[in-house]
């Protein structure tokens, strides 16, 4: 079964400063994953995804993150954020289809919120 | 207009009442699923559905029903609700992954949520 821990529940930063959210998983197959942004009273959408390939992901709003096989992580970061990337993010893992009953759906963690001041 | 749209947005209820929450999308897709979100615990599978005949318990199904009346609608009935079951509820959408490559994801697109509370 897959996991997945996201190591910070909330992180301030000042705008234009560069943030790190930190997303480790745990799997004994390959595994896909994601970062989703919630922002204030909405609905969750995707910010990026890793499915093979280069292990550095570009995804909107600047923000970009690595996946690094060997420490089981995916952290996103961000070089200067602004006051509108305030929201809570949440990283997400998927198995292969099939395997172990999971059928292919999605595992979140258990969301940072990030929290942006002037 | 939205793709994922929920009924109600917020509701308030009473213990031991029957609640209805709807789901609909105009994606065309085949999937939908039903997830329930509570502070400091992230998001939940409750109940998934790969088609309209093809319904399946999540991780926290307990307590919970579902129906899928068409490919558009999917809804999730709390039979007798309980205080704990007092959260935010999100419907998604996505696509079948086709063709057997376990490569292609297709995204999972979120509606705008319901708040239930349970006094």
């Amino acid at each position: 079964a897959q996991s997945v821990t996201q190591l910070d529940s909330q992180v301030p930063v000042f705008e234009e400063a560069p943030v790190e959210l930190r997303c480790n998983y745990s799997s004994s197959v390959s595994v896909y994953l994601f970062w989703y942004v919630q922002y204030p009273n909405q609905g969750l959408q995707l910010l990026l995804k890793y499915l093979s390939g280069s292990t550095l992901v570009k995804g909107i709003n600047g923000f970009e993150a690595e996946f690094n096989k060997s420490q089981t992580s995916f952290h996103l970061r961000k070089p200067s954020v602004h006051i509108s990337d305030t929201a809570e993010y949440f990283c997400a893992v998927r198995g292969p289809l099939n395997y172990g009953g999971s059928q292919g759906n999605l595992i979140f963690g258990k969301g940072t919120k990030l929290s942006v001041k002037p | 207009d939205a793709d994922v749209t929920q009924t109600p947005r917020n509701r308030i209820t009473k213990t031991g009442k029957r609640i209805m929450l709807e789901c609909s999308q105009t994606k065309g897709h085949d999937r939908m699923y039903w997830y329930r979100q509570d502070p400091g615990l992230g998001l939940r599978l409750i109940y998934y559905s790969f088609d309209v005949k093809d319904i399946n318990k999540g991780e926290i199904s307990d307590g919970y029903s579902v129906s899928r009346q068409a490919q558009a609608k999917f809804s999730l009935s709390l039979e007798s609700a309980i205080p704990n079951q007092t959260a935010l509820y999100f419907c998604a959408t996505s696509d079948m992954t086709s063709g057997g490559a376990d490569r292609t994801y297709n995204e999972q697109f979120f509606g705008p949520g319901t708040r239930l509370t349970v006094l």
